[in-house]
């Protein structure tokens, strides 16, 4: 199994650009998972979907971050339009269900400028 | 008091050591608990899962108390190699995906 799979690893952008994440999952896995990490708050929980529909987006921090999951086996993050303090590294996660140990993808790492 | 709680370190030790690792979780319904290793620069990676009566593997040894709810991490006979952050991930089953804590960070010296 290849893993979850992210691109792009690296993405440098200016600010007020809109910058597309994506993310494909294990085959199999019915959640999936987008984080947000910085060494201040650590690893942030930002969206989930269970069934490529999305239970909980609370941990979104602003109306100018959304996420969608068209099928099983894709989905974005997407930031318009994006600001320095976005700048992090985004990772995806999936597990078969809810209650399972989740599987992250290597990351993108996202630089504002 | 907050969800997942855990010391920060850094636990710096020698080559050899044993270290030991605790982390608080606040919910006493939780059902799953994990922990993860993360390496500088890289994604968090499944280290073993948690169970009531406790498991080991190698020099890993994973406990839960459910009465003082906390688990721990045991690493035996450390290796350069274990120098990385663990990260304790608890479950509430159903509701709360995966929570994590914000790591212990790990450095052992030669």
């Amino acid at each position: 199994d290849a893993g979850v799979i992210q691109s792009p690893r690296h993405e440098v952008t200016e600010m007020g650009q809109e910058v597309t994440l994506r993310c494909k999952p294990i085959s199999g896995h019915n959640s999936l998972f987008w984080y947000r990490q910085t060494m201040m708050r650590g690893l942030e929980l930002l969206i989930y979907f269970n069934n490529n529909v999305p239970i909980d987006d609370s941990g979104m921090p602003e109306d100018r971050f959304s996420a969608k999951m068209p099928n099983a086996s894709f989905s974005t993050l997407k930031i318009q339009p994006s600001e320095p303090r976005d700048s992090a590294v985004y990772f995806c996660a999936s597990s078969l269900n809810l209650n399972t140990e989740a599987f992250f993808g290597q990351g993108t790492r996202l630089t504002v400028v | 008091r907050k969800e997942v709680e855990q010391d920060p370190g850094p636990f710096n030790v020698p080559e050899g050591a044993t270290v030991a690792f605790n982390c608080t979780y606040s919910n006493s319904a939780s059902q799953s608990f994990f922990w993860y290793r993360q390496d500088c620069r890289k994604e968090p990676k499944l280290l073993m899962s948690v169970y009531s009566s406790g498991n080991e593997d190698g020099r890993f040894t994973a406990q839960l108390n459910r009465a003082s709810q906390y688990i721990s991490l045991l690493i035996r006979d450390s290796k350069l190699s274990d120098s990385a952050t663990y990260l304790c991930v608890v479950n509430l089953a159903g509701r709360i995906p995966l929570v994590f804590g914000k790591g212990t960070r790990l450095s052992v010296i030669a």
